[in-house]
Parts: structure tokens; C-alpha cells; sequence
């Protein structure tokens, strides 16, 4: 099994750019979440899905969208790509959400993204 | 809204140290995550847990309910253990609330 995989690894865009990031996961998880981390912050929720065909905001949701038209994947887009979301991103999915007895998050392996 | 905070910020250590790494919370949780971020970015869940304490190999957790509070102890550190060690809080939603972690450096 893959696990959870993100692609790209790296990419740099410039101002006003779009792109898509996409997560996949072979486990049949319902539950999947897209973070950003930057430095000196915790890792921060910017969407998440509960299951295919839905999605929800998380904590810092301004400036993506997200589509969960699949199960097994879910896309991370940006319309007009800005300085401010030049981070790292990580994927991640879960059987149940936190509180469950399977909630262990498994995470991809992040994509960098620099924004000029 | 809540917050998770953790200390120290950066640790260094010798190998073969006890090493603590500490945790708080400000509201009432339904789980307790830690997990480990490498060096090259990958990020690996270590223990999720609800009451009392886990063991994992060298790895051990604790969680005190009532004082909001959880402890990641690392018995004869080794340099492999060198990491950015996070928890995170689960509550009454789908959502985690992240620390910013803390970066350990054991030296041989």
C-alpha cells in the first residue's frame, strides 16, 4: 500500500498563478484533511471532508477550494495563488475523525510551495 | 477556543538522556495526539490516547485529564530520535488543534 501520496512535491508559481494539489490514499478512509504548516506555527486545518462529495472549512480556509469527488481523492485548489500561501502542505486521512477508535491521521509527505 | 502549547521549544540532549517533552491544553479534550515530523517533512502519528499512558518501545506517553496536560518521554535517546515532536488536541468536532512542536537534537 502507498499510503497517503501528494503530488507535486515542489513547485514555485508565480503571483495570481493556479494550481491543484492532489491527495490520494489507498486505505479507504473517509475522513481527509488538507494543512498548511509554516514556521514558528502549528500545522492548521484548511479544509477537511467527512466523505465523498462532501467538504468544510477549516481554520484557514481564504483563497482554496477543495473537491472530494472521489473517495480516495481530495484536491486542494488555488485560484489566484498569493505570497501569504507560499508554506508547506500536507495531506492527511483518517478511518473516523479524531474522536474515534480509529482515528489515527496518516500524513502524506507534504508539498512545498513558494509563491512569487 | 482551544489552545495547545507545548515546552520546550527546542531541546538538546546527549545520547542515552531521559528526555521529557511536555504538553498543555485549555479545554476539555476526547483525545490526545503526539506525532513525529523527520527531518525531511514526514510526519508519522506516535501515540493517540484518552486516559493514563501508552509505551512504545522507548517511547512513552502520558495524559493527565484534570490538569490538561500530557508528557512524551524518550528513554536512552538515541540520535535516530532526532525530530520536531508535535501533539495535537481532538474535541468535540473532526478537527485537531496542532502545538507547534518541539525540535530535539540528541548528539552522540
Amino acid at each position: 500500500n502507498a499510503g497517503v501520496t501528494q503530488t507535486p512535491k515542489f513547485r514555485v508559481l508565480k503571483t495570481g498563478q493556479s494550481m491543484t494539489l492532489l491527495c490520494a490514499q489507498d486505505m479507504n478512509h473517509e475522513y481527509m484533511y488538507w494543512y498548511r504548516q509554516d514556521p514558528g506555527m502549528g500545522l492548521r486545518l484548511i479544509h477537511y471532508s467527512v466523505g465523498e462529495g462532501t467538504t468544510a472549512k477549516g481554520e484557514v480556509p481564504d483563497g482554496y477550494n477543495v473537491s472530494r469527488l472521489k473517495k480516495q481523492n481530495f484536491l486542494l485548489g488555488l485560484e489566484s495563488a498569493a505570497p501569504s500561501q507560499t508554506s508547506v502542505y500536507f495531506c492527511a486521512s483518517s478511518y473516523s475523525p479524531p474522536l474515534g477508535i480509529y482515528n489515527e491521521q496518516f500524513f502524506g509527505p507534504g508539498t512545498r510551495l513558494t509563491v512569487l | 477556543k482551544n489552545e495547545v502549547e507545548q515546552s520546550p521549544q527546542n531541546l538538546t540532549a546527549q545520547e542515552g538522556e531521559f528526555i521529557t517533552i511536555n504538553c498543555s491544553y485549555s479545554v476539555g479534550i476526547s483525545a490526545l495526539h503526539w506525532l513525529q515530523q523527520h527531518p525531511g517533512g514526514g510526519i508519522v502519528s506516535l501515540f493517540m490516547l484518552s486516559s493514563g499512558k501508552k509505551k512504545h518501545g522507548r517511547l512513552i506517553a502520558t495524559i493527565n485529564i484534570q490538569e490538561k496536560h500530557s508528557s512524551l518521554h524518550i528513554t536512552a535517546s538515541h540520535p535516530r530520535d532526532s525530530a520536531v515532536y508535535i501533539c495535537a488536541s481532538g474535541g468535540s468536532n473532526y478537527k485537531l488543534t496542532f502545538g507547534k512542536g518541539t525540535l530535539l537534537t540528541v548528539n552522540p
